[in-house]
């Protein structure tokens, strides 16, 4: 799987967008880029996931460049409780369930 | 949907003695199981994938047979750390694949502790 670099920490104010960038210059063709979270001392949380175009849930954005060597990661308003640990993950598609968690980015959201 | 439970939470024990963790599927029937370690201020380090009714793939560096992974059932995978000695505290976290599902779901993580 491809290796990601993120910012080792960030900081946001509560209510305002968070945007987590994550370069990924080596992704190939059929790998989708995940973002996960850590919250301390829980388990992992799913966040959102993206191949090529940009996606939307509940909980976030993804953009996705068009040469999909970055993505960002936005949080709309942060809130307290998206004070976390952000992993940014490439991992290939069908037949492959492997995440290798890198460092991440510490978001902390100052009130 | 997809919830995934760990038990103990948290666990205390005397070096020497061997301690079990348990890692259940509660609304999903879980074909394939991961089990992590995450040291203080470290990132998740996988350390076995366990298929069910299949011996457990352990990772580079990890000793199978000091942590003993068990995938009997489709909702259960346990984790066994025998002669736990201090050096293997850590918070120790499972994930879960559905049939056809490439998501892992993740468990709340057991805190080991070995005194």
């Amino acid at each position: 799987d491809a290796k990601t670099t993120q910012p080792p920490s960030m900081d946001c104010a509560e209510g305002r967008a968070a945007n987590l960038p994550c370069n990924h210059s080596t992704i190939s063709g059929n790998e989708y880029v995940y973002w996960y979270r850590q919250i301390h001392s829980q388990g992992p949380q799913y966040i959102i996931h993206g191949l090529k175009n940009n996606e939307t849930n509940e909980m976030a954005s993804l953009i996705i460049t068009e040469d999909r060597k970055s993505s960002t990661l936005i949080l709309p308003h942060a809130t307290l409780r998206d004070t976390a640990v952000y992993y940014c993950i490439v991992r290939a598609g069908a037949g492959s369930y492997q995440l290798t968690f890198g460092k991440g980015t510490k978001l902390s959201v100052i009130p | 949907g997809a919830v995934v439970s760990q038990h103990p939470s948290w666990v205390i024990c005397k070096s020497g003695t061997s301690v079990k963790i348990e890692c259940r599927s509660l609304d999903f029937q879980a074909t394939t199981m991961f089990w992590y370690r995450q040291f203080p201020k470290q990132s998740l380090m996988l350390m076995a994938t366990s298929n069910e009714g299949s011996k457990a793939t352990y990772e580079q560096g990890v000793e199978k047979d000091k942590f003993l992974i068990n995938h009997a059932s489709l909702t259960l995978s346990t984790l066994t750390v025998t002669s736990a000695h201090p050096e293997d505290s850590s918070f120790y976290i499972c994930s879960a694949t559905g049939r056809g599902d490439y998501e892992q779901y993740f468990g709340p993580g057991t805190r080991l502790t070995v005194t």
